[in-house]
């Protein structure tokens, strides 16, 4: 079964740094893309990032842009975001998604149980 | 940037009634349009996908309609594990969720 597993939480002061990881089993990860979604406390869902299978291609939200980079390894079965300059409105359950398409629409299909990022001093 | 509005933002509802959720763009995103359900402390899932599509192992239940810029969630008969948070997703143009409605006992 489809297992995602993030890691690399805990608590930052602002301006710092912060990587994070997502550990997939049980499919395929080199053919899949795959996502960052936060959520911040009592807050909804908001996509950071997403990641072509190959890792050629990569987008995020205007809120990250040029601070976050999502990068994988596919001999590792590994999604990484990289957060530098960190802001306290980073603060936020990280959570890693797996990316789907089908009858016209692309997806979040499986969700990891998430990672929470505090940025605090 | 497409904006999502799901209405209402609450709901109160009791075990057997039927609850509908609507979930408005700010411009049309065809059927690019998916459902997820939130439990407190735990991942959204997947509910509904390309606007009326179920999931695989999604109760028969949960349905989904529209196109456009207008759409539905309903659940025909609400069962206890029901009562969570449930946010629409617009694939059309990058990617936005709409703000959330929490479902709750009455």
């Amino acid at each position: 079964q489809v297992q995602l597993v993030e890691s690399g939480g805990g608590v930052v002061q602002p301006g710092g740094s912060l990587r994070l990881s997502c550990a997939a089993s049980g499919f395929t990860f080199s053919s899949y893309g795959m996502h960052w979604v936060r959520q911040a406390p009592g807050k909804g869902l908001e996509w950071v990032a997403f990641i072509w299978s190959d890792g050629t291609n990569k987008y995020y939200a205007d809120s990250v842009k040029g601070r976050f980079t999502i990068s994988r390894d596919n001999s590792k079965n590994t999604l990484y975001l990289q957060m530098n300059s960190l802001r306290p409105e980073d603060t936020a359950v990280y959570y890693c998604a797996k990316a789907e398409f089908s009858s016209g629409s692309y997806y979040f299909d499986y969700w990891g149980q998430g990672t929470l990022v505090t940025v605090s001093s | 940037d497409i904006q999502m509005t799901q209405s209402p933002s609450s709901l109160s509802a009791s075990v057997g009634d039927r609850v509908t959720i609507t979930c408005r763009a700010s411009q049309s995103i065809s059927s690019y349009l998916n459902w997820y359900q939130q439990k407190p402390g735990k991942a959204p899932k997947l509910l509904i996908y390309a606007a009326s599509s179920l999931q695989s192992g999604v109760p028969s239940r949960f349905s989904g309609s529209g196109s456009g810029t207008d759409f539905t969630l309903t659940i025909s008969s609400l069962q206890p594990e029901d009562f969570a948070t449930y946010y629409c997703q617009q694939s059309y143009s990058t990617y936005s969720f709409g703000q959330g409605t929490k479902l709750e006992i009455k």
